[in-house]
């Protein structure tokens, strides 16, 4: 069976501070990668997805960048935090050609 | 410009009644309709999904119900139990097998069942 695996769960950094976020899908090979933010009580917001190793599409400009190293991990990453950076970071994760989205539990991040 | 709009916002219902949850899109391209399940601090979890083809399927208490013409689809959560006390959210997807799935979510609906 496939798992997704996302950490950490919560971490609180200080505005201007580094960030980078794991992801790791097992199970499955080739897997198409989402990351998506909710803030508070809100939707579901699209920021990057990956159909392949080192393929990224943008859905959002913003203060974040994401990576694909190797085929079932995606990183999310910033160089500095601002405070409209808190949210809660959802990986996700789709076979090619299966309409089926999953995801992982989650990490909840901070800007103090 | 939202893709999938839900309502209601929240929702609170008796133990025992009817949770019904609305969606409506404007895209006929969209081929797949799931619903998600969302519990405090945890991800979304699939909880049903159903193809433009069909017209309703069922998974135990839960039911969608889908209106191709009025572009339409709704889950109704039959004999609501504390339990299912959650946020909701609708979504469409559209399968594009070399440029990655596309994924539409609704603004979700936050379910409260009483006891």
């Amino acid at each position: 069976s496939q798992t997704i695996h996302q950490w950490p769960a919560t971490l609180v950094q200080p505005v201007g501070s580094p960030l980078s976020l794991e992801c790791t899908v097992e199970g499955t090979s080739n897997p198409n990668l989402y990351w998506y933010r909710q803030a508070a009580g809100r939707g579901l917001q699209l920021l990057f997805y990956s159909v392949g190793i080192g393929q990224i599409s943008s859905e959002v400009p913003q203060n974040l960048s994401a990576s694909r190293p190797q085929d079932r991990q995606f990183i999310l990453s910033s160089k500095k935090l601002l405070l409209s950076d808190s949210g809660f970071y959802l990986c996700a994760w789709s076979r090619t050609a299966a309409p089926a989205l999953h995801f992982g539990n989650g990490t909840r991040l901070t800007v103090t | 410009q939202q893709q999938v709009k839900q309502s209601p916002q929240s929702l609170i219902v008796q133990k025992g009644g009817i949770s019904i949850i609305n969606c409506a899109y404007e895209n006929t391209a969209f081929d797949y309709f799931p619903w998600y399940q969302q519990f405090p601090g945890k991800g979304p979890a699939l909880l049903i999904a159903i193809r433009p083809d069909v017209s309703e399927k069922k998974e135990g208490r839960f039911t969608i119900s889908f209106n191709k013409s009025a572009k339409q689809f709704s889950l109704h959560i039959m004999d609501s139990q504390p339990g299912d006390s959650a946020t909701y959210f609708c979504a469409a997807s559209i399968i594009y097998p070399n440029t990655g799935n596309q994924f539409y979510f609704g603004t979700g609906t936050s379910l409260t069942v009483i006891p």
